[in-house]
């Protein structure tokens, strides 16, 4: 079944420091997408990344980048040189490909990052 | 500007009555989502529709219903039947493409009185 699991409630990380949020998954279909969102206070919910499960590098948008290990099934998160404006709730999201035809996209339960000044 | 809207912002009503969110996308994009999210959890899928006149269940969607009548409209009613309707409701689209991510309206925050 398609899962996603997000193991850490919240994290601290000092200003200018990397931090790295986990993210795991199951599904059985062999292609699939992996994205980040992160909301803030506001409840808006804002793209950061994507990784395509055939994609061979890792995906790399500014500050963000997403560790790919598709043998443990992870998706992490490594956000580099922090600011105080990424205090925020990330989520992990996956869809499927063939087996709900690259429509059906589900939520971990999400990580609150606290940065540090 | 494309987009995403959601009416109203905030919503009350009392114990046992129906009520119907918006959700209303520029974007023509094929796909559309609702999504409840409570307070300090992760999104958990309602309903979502690949294309006009079809729907199929999320992971919670007891209680819940939509329509897809047209390609830019995706209503969301909560009905009685829902035993803890307060939430802050999130309505999303896409392409219809793996790699498309979603966009999201601003959200409804419904409470039940």
């Amino acid at each position: 079944a398609q899962k996603i699991t997000q193991t850490q409630p919240g994290m601290f990380v000092q200003e200018k420091e990397a931090v790295t949020l986990d993210c795991t998954y199951d599904t059985s279909d062999p292609s699939y997408g992996l994205f980040w969102y992160k909301q803030p206070s506001s409840g808006e919910m804002i793209f950061l990344i994507y990784q395509g499960s055939y994609d061979q590098q890792n995906a790399t948008e500014g500050r963000y980048s997403l560790n790919f290990q598709k043998a443990r099934k992870s998706a992490n998160l490594v956000i580099s040189a922090s600011q105080l404006g990424d205090s925020a709730m990330y989520f992990c999201a996956m869809r499927e490909g063939r087996r709900t035809g690259g429509f059906k996209t589900i939520f971990g339960a999400g990580t609150r990052l606290f940065v540090k000044a | 500007d494309g987009g995403i809207t959601q009416s109203p912002k905030y919503l009350f009503r009392k114990e046992g009555q129906n009520v119907t969110l918006s959700c209303e996308q520029n974007l023509n994009h094929d796909a559309m989502y609702w999504y409840r999210q409570d307070p300090g959890q992760g999104l958990r899928l309602i309903y979502y529709s690949q294309i006009v006149n079809d729907f199929q269940k999320g992971d919670i969607a007891e209680g819940y219903s939509v329509s897809r009548e047209k390609k830019e409209s995706f209503p969301l009613t909560v009905t009685s039947a829902q035993k803890n309707p307060t939430a802050f409701y999130l309505c999303a689209s896409n392409q219809g493409v793996i790699g498309n991510e979603q966009f999201f309206g601003p959200g409804t925050r419904l409470t039940v009185l």
